[in-house]
């Protein structure tokens, strides 16, 4: 089966322009993550869905990160202004729900701020 | 609260040899599942090996295998016969049964010596 896409995979933009990741998942599954890893750190959740509600994002900057599932498939992350400090990895992953399925990870979005 | 923890930064481990990497985890649900997943350099998250909370025996998969104390909330993984393609960065994660959040700890580096 087709894993977990992403793109794009590399992207370098100036502080206070805005960016957009897009994320499809495997087919089925219906709980869908965003993470944001920066370097030589875990990755951090930033949202996570529930086919296409929202069902923790605690951890999104909301004054500028905002995400969407498109019929509980697609999802798109945006980030507007992006700060220095987004510099980094932001990976999708995606599982058939339940607490005792792994969770399958998309290559990731590197994100360069300069 | 950290719900992972994970206190070894970076390991070296030689050749052939064995190694154990921590991971304690905290949580009040009775239903959970732990993985762990590897990063290598090239920054995909592979998943490597899974633990549920009613399981009575320890997971193994191959040369990994989850050294799991439920009454000390620790799931350590245990590489055996390390290759040299097994360094890389690895990550202890647990999913909760209440919401299904998938939380990472800061990962281990393993640098596998010839």
């Amino acid at each position: 089966e087709a894993g977990v896409a992403q793109s794009p995979r590399y992207k370098i933009i100036e502080k206070r322009q805005s960016v957009a990741f897009w994320c499809n998942p495997i087919s089925g599954h219906a709980t869908l993550y965003w993470y944001q890893q920066i370097l030589g750190q875990g990755p951090k959740l930033l949202i996570q869905f529930q086919n296409n509600g929202v069902v923790d994002d605690s951890q999104l900057p909301k004054d500028r990160f905002s995400a969407e599932r498109l019929k509980g498939v697609d999802s798109t992350l945006k980030i507007q202004p992006a700060k220095l400090e987004d510099s980094a990895v932001y990976l999708c992953a995606s599982s058939v729900g339940g607490w005792n399925t792994e969770a399958f990870f998309g290559q990731g979005t590197r994100l360069t701020v300069v | 609260a950290q719900k992972i923890t994970q206190t070894q930064p970076g390991m070296f481990v030689q050749e052939k040899e064995a190694v154990t990497l921590d991971c304690t985890y905290d949580t009040s649900d009775p239903s959970y599942g732990l993985f762990w997943y590897k990063q290598p350099s090239s920054g995909e998250m592979i998943f490597l090996i899974y633990q549920g909370s009613y399981d009575q025996q320890n997971a193994t998969e191959g040369r990994y295998s989850l050294n799991f104390q439920k009454a000390r909330k620790s799931a350590n993984l245990v590489i055996s016969a390390s290759q040299l393609g097994d360094s890389a960065m690895y990550f202890c994660a647990m999913r909760e049964g209440g919401d299904y959040k998938l939380s990472f700890g800061a990962g281990t580096t393993v640098t596998v010596r010839a």
